[in-house]
């Protein structure tokens, strides 16, 4: 089957940093990408890795090792603005066939 | 602001209803997608169409007709549906398919209730 792991929440506070694991099994891999949805909101994408290695955009990293089937998201600097849900996401080399993580719920606290 | 419109924003149906829900993308992408967000359960991929072509369906009851008419909008039919269809049904789009970076930007999605 396909699956996704991510921690369910993450508490930290403004001004921390903070990384949210994922693990995967899939039955193909085309790259891993992560996703932030506010409460009532929709999702919007954050970043991509195809390749080993980090990407960095902004405040926020993201982390992937194909040998593990492991990525992160790192945020720093947190700010109130950042509580909200985060999934990961991998796209198998079947089709255009995406599967999602069951996300991670983080709260930044004052 | 979204380039992904979704309508309506809210439905309630019974059962034997019959209704339809409408996706529009104004970002010029080449595929769009359905896709059901339930409470504790992770974004289930529903269908992929690409240049008005299904490419994916993930094994979703045919109780949930899709739609492509053109590369922009995107219907999803609804018709005898179970209580446990409630969810909130998101569409989204991307510039096409193929490409492994294919970020995809999402609608705000329809918050249906099945009663």
């Amino acid at each position: 089957g396909q699956s996704l792991e991510q921690p369910s929440e993450v508490t930290a506070v403004e001004g921390a940093i903070v990384q949210i694991n994922c693990t995967y099994q899939t039955s193909g891999f085309y790259g891993l990408s992560w996703y932030q949805q506010h409460d009532g909101g929709a999702p919007t994408f954050l970043s991509y890795n195809g390749l080993d290695g980090l990407e960095e955009t902004g405040r926020f990293s993201s982390f992937l090792s194909r040998s593990d089937s492991y990525g992160y998201l790192l945020l720093q600097e947190l700010q109130m603005k950042d509580s909200a849900s985060y999934f990961c996401a991998v796209r198998d080399n079947y089709g255009q066939n995406f599967v999602f993580g069951p996300g991670t719920r983080l709260s930044v606290l004052p | 602001e979204t380039g992904v419109t979704q309508t309506p924003r809210h439905l309630v149906m019974g059962m034997t209803n019959k209704k339809s829900l409408k996706c529009e993308q104004h970002l010029g992408h080449n595929a769009m997608y359905w896709y059901k967000q339930s409470a504790k359960k992770p974004l289930e991929l529903m269908f992929v169409y690409s240049l008005e072509e299904r490419v994916e369906n993930n094994s979703v009851p045919s109780r949930f007709s899709p739609e492509c008419p053109n590369s922009s909008h995107l219907f999803l039919h609804l018709h005898t549906l179970q209580p446990e269809d409630s969810a909130l049904y998101l569409c989204a789009s991307s510039q096409e398919t193929g490409s492994p970076y294919n970020e995809q930007f999402f609608g705000p999605g329809t918050r249906l209730t099945v009663l």
